[in-house]
């Protein structure tokens, strides 16, 4: 069964300093690995896609990589706009279409 | 920028009554999908469809229906509302084995 685990559960963070949010999965044939930002009340905004080992990603701030295990997001320098839920999900061959999602990290970024 | 949409935004209904919340996409994905979102908790999948004339329950039992009968369209629909039925209702669309995009949530409240 496919399994995606997000550390840690929440993280608070100085204007400004750096870190890294963590999504684990365990899945047979990963065919997609995706971090969305969400806010509260709202749906999930899409932000990566990484489908294979070594592959990186980049939009202002944020920074994502994925090895064969988990994939990391970077927030370098962030603002108290980063505050958010930022959410893991992965599709497999295991489960068609679908995505599994992680429980989510609740980042607050503190001016 | 995603062109998914949800209505209404909040919902507060009582018990008893049938109600269907709207979902539609202008992308043209074929995929589609309803989660259910309790607040601070994770997106538990309730229903999915991969086309037209196909639907298909998730992970998450449901008592709630969907419907399929244009691509562009994607209906839930509760026969009878519960207070358990309570939660956030999040729509989603996907072409195949890339990223979700998702509505903007619906905030049903049963009483």
């Amino acid at each position: 069964e496919d399994q995606v685990t997000q550390s840690p559960e929440a993280l608070r963070l100085q204007e400004g300093e750096s870190s890294s949010l963590n999504c684990s999965y365990t899945v047979s044939g990963l065919r997609g690995l995706f971090w969305y930002r969400q806010d509260p009340g709202k749906g999930p905004e899409f932000l990566f896609t990484l489908y294979s080992a070594g592959e990186e990603k980049e939009k202002e701030r944020l920074k994502a990589t994925l090895t064969k295990k988990e994939s990391f997001l970077h927030i370098t320098a962030p603002k108290p706009e980063d505050s958010a839920t930022y959410l893991c999900a992965v599709q497999s061959s295991n489960y068609g279409q679908n995505f599994v999602f992680g429980p989510g990290t609740r980042l607050s970024v503190l001016p | 920028e995603a062109d998914i949409y949800q209505t209404p935004r909040y919902l507060v209904i009582g018990t008893g009554k049938k109600i269907t919340l709207e979902c539609s996409q202008t992308m043209g994905h074929d995929k589609m999908y309803w989660y259910q979102q309790d607040p601070g908790m994770e997106l538990h999948l309730i229903h999915y469809s991969y086309g037209v004339n196909s639907t298909e329950k998730g992970d998450l039992s449901s008592e709630s229906t969907v419907s399929r009968i244009r691509t562009e369209h994607f209906p839930l629909t509760l026969e009878s509302a519960r207070p358990s039925h309570t939660s956030q209702y999040l729509c989603a669309s996907s072409e195949s084995h890339t990223e979700a995009f998702f509505g903007q949530g619906t905030r049903l409240t049963v009483v």
